[in-house]
């Protein structure tokens, strides 16, 4: 079975720090990890990652997957107090005939409060 | 096209009552999901259609729970005989599959109390 663990659960910093939240997974036929953003309502998209050691960024945020330990990280710079949100981390994977199930299968979230 | 929607945003009811819920994918894409959230945990697969055929469902669907993807348009999920561990945040999402997976859209969720 499919499995996605998080790390940390939560976290707790001041605005403009910076934080690394940590996404490892076990997944049959692995074909990409995804992060989202959840705000107390409908999870929305940051990255989707396929290729091993290829930084995507978008602004103050940035995430790298590491197929051979199993891991993605995603860092926030400077922080902002809307940065707090739950993000997710998920990852998707091939089914028969090597074609996306798009089934995703998520970790826990990990709980960014950011103070001002 | 705005996004995924879903209707309603809340839904308390009565143990033992039935509610539907609706969702409205975007458009073009060509694959709809339903998952399941409950309060500090990431969302849970509960099934998938692509057009109308309801490809695979989670062992989390019991016999109460049935969705249907008429025309392959929007999507209904029902609950039968509700429980008060169906109380959770139930989210559609859709995406494109084909030529490859691009990132899934989720709506607002309907957020189920059952009392």
């Amino acid at each position: 079975e499919d499995k996605v663990v998080q790390s940390p659960l939560s976290l707790v910093v001041h605005e403009g720090d910076t934080v690394t939240l940590n996404c490892s997974y076990e997944v049959t036929n692995f074909r990409s990890l995804l992060w989202y953003k959840q705000e107390k309502k409908a999870p929305t998209f940051l990255f989707m990652l396929t290729s091993s050691g290829i930084e995507k960024k978008s602004g103050r945020l940035s995430s790298i997957l590491d197929k051979k330990e199993l891991f993605s990280i995603l860092n926030i710079t400077a922080t902002q107090t809307g940065d707090s949100a739950v993000y997710l981390c998920a990852v998707d994977s091939l089914g028969p005939g090597g074609t996306s199930y798009g089934k995703l299968t998520f970790g826990q979230g990990t709980i960014l409060t950011v103070h001002p | 096209d705005t996004g995924v929607s879903q209707d309603p945003r809340h839904k308390i009811t009565k143990r033992g009552q039935n509610v539907t819920f609706r969702c409205d994918p975007i458009s073009e894409h060509n694959r709809l999901y339903w998952y399941r959230q409950t309060l500090g945990q990431g969302p849970e697969f509960l099934t998938y259609f692509q057009n109308e055929a309801q490809l695979e469902k989670s062992r989390l669907l019991s016999d109460r729970f049935s969705a249907e993807r008429p025309k392959g348009s929007f999507s209904t999920l029902e609950i039968q005989r509700t429980e008060q561990g169906d109380s959770a945040m139930y989210l559609c999402a859709s995406s494109f599959v084909y030529p490859v997976f691009t990132e899934a859209f989720f709506g607002q969720g309907t957020r189920l109390t059952v009392v």
